[in-house]
């Protein structure tokens, strides 16, 4: 949906090394999702971002929602070959139950 | 084990010919939302359900039904199902609304349509 952008589409990184993924929105956000999907798998949760100014890590990711909450960044720090996937960013514009996802990054690890 | 559990994962299927594809939660979750997911257009909301008896539309319902006569089940209907409709689906649920609660999903259904 073009109320979610995410960025870059795809990335292909050298292991060991750092990179980030943006989700960029016009509207503020009320809860900010991100997920790594393998190729025509299931989605895995990452982890959910609600205040603005809110960071999380998880091993060597980490998430972020910026204070205005219309961008949320994904920081993998050393990545690794078991990092590749395409993640995803999901939203709620506090219209009741209704969710939006960004296209998803595709991203490549090369050994 | 807490999950989400969709059936079938794979189902080819011909035009027109009724289908139901089942969704099932563990969680006591009481939101739950159908997903298709396709290459270029990403992730698009079809239905969701904030409770037993409650559903909505999201961004993509035209061809589909939902029904959540109880709350762990919340089965998608392709009462007559076209070529358009072939993609992958995945159903998701959360404890409370959105936002709020992480989004547990199923592994997917992928549906192929002649």
């Amino acid at each position: 949906s073009q109320e979610l952008e995410q960025s870059p589409q795809s990335l292909i990184v050298q292991e060991g090394k750092n990179l980030t993924i943006n989700c960029t929105s016009s509207k503020t956000l009320y809860g900010l999702y991100w997920y790594k999907q393998k190729y025509g798998e299931g989605l895995i949760f990452l982890m959910m971002l609600q205040k603005g100014g809110e960071e999380k890590s998880h091993e060597k990711i980490t998430a972020k929602l910026d204070e205005k909450k219309q961008q949320s960044s994904l920081h993998i720090t050393a990545s690794q070959p078991s990092h590749a996937g395409i993640y995803l960013c999901g939203a709620d514009f506090g219209q009741g139950g209704k969710l939006i996802f960004g296209q998803g990054t595709e991203l490549s690890v090369k050994p | 084990e807490a999950q989400v559990t969709q059936n079938p994962r794979y189902l080819i299927t011909v035009t027109g010919k009724k289908l139901t594809v089942t969704c099932s939660q563990n969680m006591n979750h009481e939101y739950m939302s159908w997903y298709r997911q396709d290459p270029g257009l990403g992730l698009r909301q079809i239905y969701y359900s904030m409770n037993v008896e409650v559903t909505d539309k999201g961004d993509v319902p035209e061809g589909y039904k939902v029904s959540r006569k109880e709350k762990r089940n919340f089965p998608l209907i392709l009462e007559s199902p076209s070529p358009n409709q072939t993609s992958l689906y995945f159903c998701a649920s959360s404890l409370v609304g959105t936002g709020r609660t992480p989004l547990h999903f199923g592994n997917g259904t992928r549906l192929t349509v002649t």
